[in-house]
């Protein structure tokens, strides 16, 4: 079974700097998807970035990028510039592509305050 | 789109009752969930269905029920509520593999 974890159950920044969340799994899998979820106050789910195990490079969307080390089993989330906006509780995930099965395994979430 | 849309946003159960939480999506996706997230927790999985017609258990079904009638909407069913139940709600849809679209969530308490 997967396994998702993430070891930092609250961090916090100053607007403007750099964080890093981190997340580790665990699968005897070689295909999956990994995903990092953001939940703001509002409760709503957001997709932030996702990351295909088969791609070496590294994704990006705009401030957000992931370092994916495949051996390690690390799927850290470096977010740039903190926005106040982006407090919120994110969640890391993994989904394994191939069977039949379909489920997303979550880890328990950092909670990432963003200070003014 | 309306993406997924979720009935009620809250509600409040006595114990011993029963409901049914509404999930409708407008995306053609086949994979739809059903997950709780309790305080403090990160989401688990209810059941999920691959397509109507086709529901299978996920890691707490224990209490709840579900049916696939239709490829929009996807019910979960809460028999006899108890107060282990109480907990917000999300309905997701999908397609195979790919990013999973969420609800705003139900908010429920058993009392």
């Amino acid at each position: 079974a997967q396994t998702v974890t993430q070891s930092q159950p609250e961090m916090s920044v100053q607007e403007a700097e750099t964080v890093t969340l981190s997340c580790t799994y665990d699968t005897s899998e070689s295909n999956y998807y990994l995903f990092w979820y953001k939940q703001p106050p509002s409760r709503q789910m957001i997709l932030v970035i996702r990351q295909e195990a088969y791609k070496q490079q590294n994704a990006t969307e705009n401030r957000f990028s992931v370092n994916f080390q495949k051996a390690a089993k690390s799927f850290s989330l470096k977010i740039s510039d903190s926005q106040l906006g982006d407090t919120a509780m994110y969640f890391c995930a993994f989904i394994f592509s191939g069977g039949s099965n379909y489920k997303l395994t979550f880890g328990k979430g950092t909670l990432l305050t963003v200070n003014p | 789109n309306a993406g997924v849309t979720q009935t009620p946003k809250f509600r409040i159960l006595k114990i011993g009752q029963s409901m049914t939480l509404q999930c409708t999506q407008d995306m053609n996706h086949n994979y739809m969930y059903w997950y709780r997230q309790d305080p403090g927790m990160g989401l688990k999985l209810i059941y999920y269905s691959v397509g109507a017609g086709i529901t299978d258990k996920g890691e707490v079904p224990n209490g709840y029920n579900v049916s696939r009638s239709t490829t929009e909407d996807f019910p979960l069913r809460l028999e006899l509520a108890a107060p282990s139940q109480t907990s917000v709600y999300f309905c997701a849809s999908s397609l195979v593999y790919n990013e999973q679209f969420f609800g705003p969530g139900t908010r429920l308490t058993v009392l």
